[in-house]
């Protein structure tokens, strides 16, 4: 089945600076890979996603690179605010939706 | 748009009790989640509906959890007897139409609830 590997496990920024999060996935199979942002006692939140036949996706602050030759994409924030201190968690589809471990990011003022 | 709603938030119950979580999602949506996220891990997948239909639940433990979709809109999930280790956050999630064979389709995530089992 698929696995998820997400690093680093904790990251901490100075504000303004960039943060990146990767991950790698063994299933050559999957085809949709999303990013949530889970605050403390909050319910996970979708912030950007990308799909297998699209190399980068942008939204604002945020943007995700994916490449399927050697199975791994990334998240990256730049600019960073002390809000975007929360837990990220990525996740890759292959008939079912697989997280990764999490990255406790930490933004400091 | 309501979201997808969880009860109850909180529970606390002995070892070998038995508890119940019930999840009310996304209105039209197709596909009904339950996940398991233990303190400082990424969410594992329980079982997943498709309506009232199971499509998947490899992931769930059959001696202990049970899990049914009704009328394919609401659901529960029960755990009994429960053990220490159940102690978890147990989030219900929903889309608007399976993920399998899709590529993508948004899951939306209910607040949990969170199970502490002593």
């Amino acid at each position: 089945g698929e696995n998820v590997e997400q690093h680093p496990s904790t990251l901490s920024v100075q504000e303004g600076d960039s943060a990146v999060i990767k991950c790698t996935y063994s299933d050559s199979a999957s085809n949709y890979f999303p990013w949530y942002k889970q605050e403390l006692g909050k319910r996970p939140q979708l912030i950007i996603d990308i799909r297998s036949n699209v190399g980068e996706k942008k939204d604002q602050r945020i943007a995700v690179t994916l490449n399927k030759t050697a199975k791994h994409f990334s998240l990256h924030i730049t600019e960073t605010q002390p809000e975007d201190s929360a837990v990220y968690f990525c996740a890759a589809l292959r008939g079912k939706l697989i997280f990764g471990q999490g990255t406790e990011l930490s933004v400091k003022p | 748009e309501a979201g997808v709603a969880q009860s109850p938030r909180y529970k606390i119950i002995e070892k070998r009790q038995s508890v119940a979580f019930w999840c009310n999602p996304i209105s039209g949506h197709a596909t009904l989640y339950w996940y398991q996220q233990i303190l400082g891990q990424g969410p594992k997948l329980l079982i997943q509906f498709q309506n009232n239909g199971v499509v998947d639940d490899s992931q769930l433990p059959k001696d202990r959890f049970s899990a049914e979709r009704l009328k394919g809109v609401d659901s529960t999930l029960k755990i009994q007897p429960a053990k220490l280790e159940d102690s978890a956050v147990y989030l219900c999630a929903s889309s608007l139409v399976s993920m399998t064979g899709v590529s993508g389709n948004t899951i939306y995530f209910g607040e949990g609830s969170w199970l502490t089992v002593v």
